[in-house]
């Protein structure tokens, strides 16, 4: 069974860093595109990062040179690191697998 | 960047048939942009019902389907039921890039 479970969320300053997990299970992320979503309070779905399986990345305009995705194939776990961290950041982010398998998301909050 | 358009609102009565659609402002809605369409209900994490076009998952219902339909993503369902009325978002892939609608809100009344 794929499984998703995100972590690393939480309260951070404004020009903070936060680093982000996707742990996964019943599968393998390097055999899979992954891509980072995140939904801020009363907002729509914002793709944010994806990874392929060859490794190539992809980032949406707004967090370009800030968000950074990564995958751990010893952990089998997906990272986004984000730095420099604005009050628009703040957002439920989730992981999801191609194919369309979600996490149950993390809250990140920036504020000061 | 792509922009990705969805109706706002619709509604649909119990029993009855209703479709979304997705279109692009790049042009015609292709097999190349592997169209996704999410259920959201307030609350809960995004749900999957359809992927690359058409193909369902074991948990999505059989009165939904997705197809491409006059240049634009189609997700349609047939014998609305209460359960029904959520926020339905669709994605869209650019090579490499994805954007989401700005999603559907739909009322079963």
């Amino acid at each position: 069974e794929v499984q998703l479970v995100e972590s690393g969320g939480g309260l951070i300053q404004p020009g903070g860093s936060l680093r982000l997990s996707c742990a996964a299970s019943g599968f393998t992320v390097s055999t899979s595109y992954m891509i980072w979503v995140r939904q801020a309070p009363g907002k729509g779905l914002e793709w944010v990062s994806m990874i392929y399986r060859d490794g190539s990345t992809f980032y949406a305009d707004s967090v370009k040179g800030r968000f950074t995705i990564s995958r751990d194939n010893s952990k089998n776990t997906l990272h986004l690191q984000l730095n420099n961290l604005r009050g628009e950041d703040t957002a439920v982010y989730y992981c999801m697998r191609g194919g369309g398998y979600w996490g149950q998301g993390t809250l990140v909050t920036v504020s000061s | 960047q792509a922009v990705v358009t969805q109706e706002p609102s619709l509604t649909v009565s119990p029993g009855g048939t209703v479709t979304l659609t997705c279109g692009s402002s790049t042009g015609p809605v292709t097999s190349d942009h592997y169209p996704y369409w999410f259920q959201q209900k307030p609350g809960q994490a995004p749900r999957t019902l359809i992927h690359d076009i058409s193909n369902k998952h074991s948990w999505t219902p059989a009165r939904f389907s997705g197809s491409l339909l006059g240049g634009k993503a189609a997700l349609t369902l047939s014998g609305a039921q209460p359960e029904d009325e959520a926020e339905y978002y669709c994605l869209l892939s650019y090579s490499g890039a994805w954007v989401f609608g700005g999603g559907t809100t739909l009322t079963v009344l």
